[in-house]
């Protein structure tokens, strides 16, 4: 069955360092994959979108890789602040069914 | 901000109920969507629909059922409520063409407590 894992345990990493998360997939090729945050109580919000011919794909502080040979994604937060604390979410998208596949995400947590 | 709505943010109701969760958006996307999502765990697709008439059930099983009348509105509905029920519902529409497609702008989600 189609699979996302991301770190299932909360990462924590001190203010002005470089947060990294893994998103790794199996059983199938998306197309492109997206990242969205997501804040206690509220709705994701989309951060990203890599397709599977890029390698990587910035946004100010944000950086996004894809790598389809190891079925992996990493999303790279630098000069982490205290406010990018939040889960983030992997969720590629699959063209056979048409929808996004969502991971757990990973919480992150950013010390000041 | 996403111009995307749900009401109510919040409900408390006994079991056995009938409620209907709201969701409202005004970008005029075609695509929407239901989810629910407990603590800590991943979005779990109840249902969604491609445009008016339009509506299909998702990966996870769901008593509930939803319409969609208008573009912009998507109610979900239980006809009777379980504590088993209880989780949060988020709603989230997306273009099915175009530069941003299956982007998903989500609301702020309803957390459903049924006692």
């Amino acid at each position: 069955s189609q699979k996302i894992e991301q770190n299932s345990e909360a990462l924590n990493i001190q203010e002005g360092k470089t947060a990294t998360l893994t998103c790794n997939y199996t059983n199938y090729s998306p197309a492109y994959l997206q990242w969205y945050r997501q804040d206690p109580g509220r709705g994701p919000v989309f951060l990203l979108l890599i397709r599977e011919n890029e390698k990587e794909k910035r946004k100010e502080r944000l950086k996004v890789t894809f790598d389809t040979t190891l079925k992996q994604s990493l999303f790279h937060i630098t000069a982490s602040q205290p406010a990018d604390s939040a889960t983030y979410l992997c969720a590629p998208y699959v063209d056979s069914n048409y929808q996004l596949i969502w991971g757990a995400g990973t919480k992150l947590i950013i010390k000041p | 901000e996403a111009d995307i709505y749900q009401t109510p943010r919040y409900l408390v109701i006994g079991t056995g109920k009938k409620i209907t969760l709201e969701c409202s958006q005004t970008m005029g996307h075609d695509k929407m969507y239901w989810y629910q999502q407990d603590p800590g765990m991943e979005l779990h697709l109840i249902h969604y629909s491609y445009g008016v008439n339009s509506t299909e059930k998702g990966d996870l099983s769901s008593e509930s059922t939803v319409s969609r009348i208008r573009t912009e509105h998507f109610p979900l509905t239980l006809e009777s409520a379980r504590p088993s029920h209880t989780s949060q519902y988020l709603c989230a529409s997306s273009y099915t063409s175009g530069v941003g497609k299956n982007i998903q702008y989500f609301g702020a989600g309803t957390r459903l407590s049924v006692l």
